[in-house]
């Protein structure tokens, strides 16, 4: 069954502005993973946050996680055009690990 | 190159043909995984391996067939697959299996095309 739901489905926004992409969950989890996959591609592994941290930094990317709401916040800031491709979250519990649909960023130059 | 190799990255196949996917991880991992991608839905699922013993299988239909001979080398074969069985097939790499992160390290992927 599906655990992470990101919103909004896809984003447009112009190079330099800040993109954020929101996850929700449904149950309790280890942590919470950010995969990025660029068209056709393989994903690849941004940023992790367990579920006892609340935010979490790796360069341009910022996580938040709320676990009382059951949900994270994915912010890319200062946009580039390498940012386009779809972001994915993945939630971590019991040796599982489970992906949303996730939302399709394209950024305009 | 990559952690993890996938091939082909491209398969066209008549619904009665048998063709296999490979992939290799060079990452000294335990854990290996297919997933199917299809447009508009979420990753799913197919099959983990764990120190070469299938330790799930999401209810796949036994027209795909996984094989892992070691631990660095995991296979899918296909036959008599049907046209919505057209999608992109991820294998993904682990430590372990679950572990204290669960973090995926992920192949290109195999576009297949069932005609």
């Amino acid at each position: 069954s599906q655990q992470g739901e990101e919103d909004p489905q896809a984003l447009s926004i112009q190079e330099g502005e800040n993109a954020t992409m929101n996850c929700s969950y449904k149950t309790s989890i280890n942590n919470l993973q950010w995969y990025r996959q660029n068209s056709g591609r393989g994903l690849v592994h941004l940023i992790l946050i367990r579920s006892n941290e609340r935010e979490k930094h790796s360069g341009r990317l910022r996580v938040t996680l709320d676990t009382s709401k059951k949900s994270s916040s994915l912010l890319i800031t200062a946009s580039r055009a390498a940012d386009t491709a779809s972001y994915f979250c993945a939630t971590y519990r019991d040796d599982k690990i489970i992906f949303g649909k996730g939302t399709r960023l394209h950024i305009l130059p | 190159e990559t952690g993890v190799t996938q091939t082909p990255r491209h398969l066209v196949m008549g619904m009665t043909n048998k063709k296999s996917l490979k992939c290799e991880q060079h990452l000294g991992h335990n854990a290996m995984y297919w997933y199917k991608q299809s447009a508009k839905k979420p990753l799913e699922l197919m099959f983990v391996y764990n120190f070469k013993e299938q330790t799930e299988n999401n209810s796949v239909p036994s027209r795909f067939s996984p094989e892992c001979p070691n631990s660095s080398h995991l296979f899918l074969h296909l036959h008599t697959l049907q046209p919505e069985d057209s999608a992109l097939y991820l294998c993904a790499s682990s430590q372990f299996l679950g572990g204290d992160t669960g973090e995926l390290f992920f192949g290109e992927g195999s576009r297949l095309t069932v005609l």
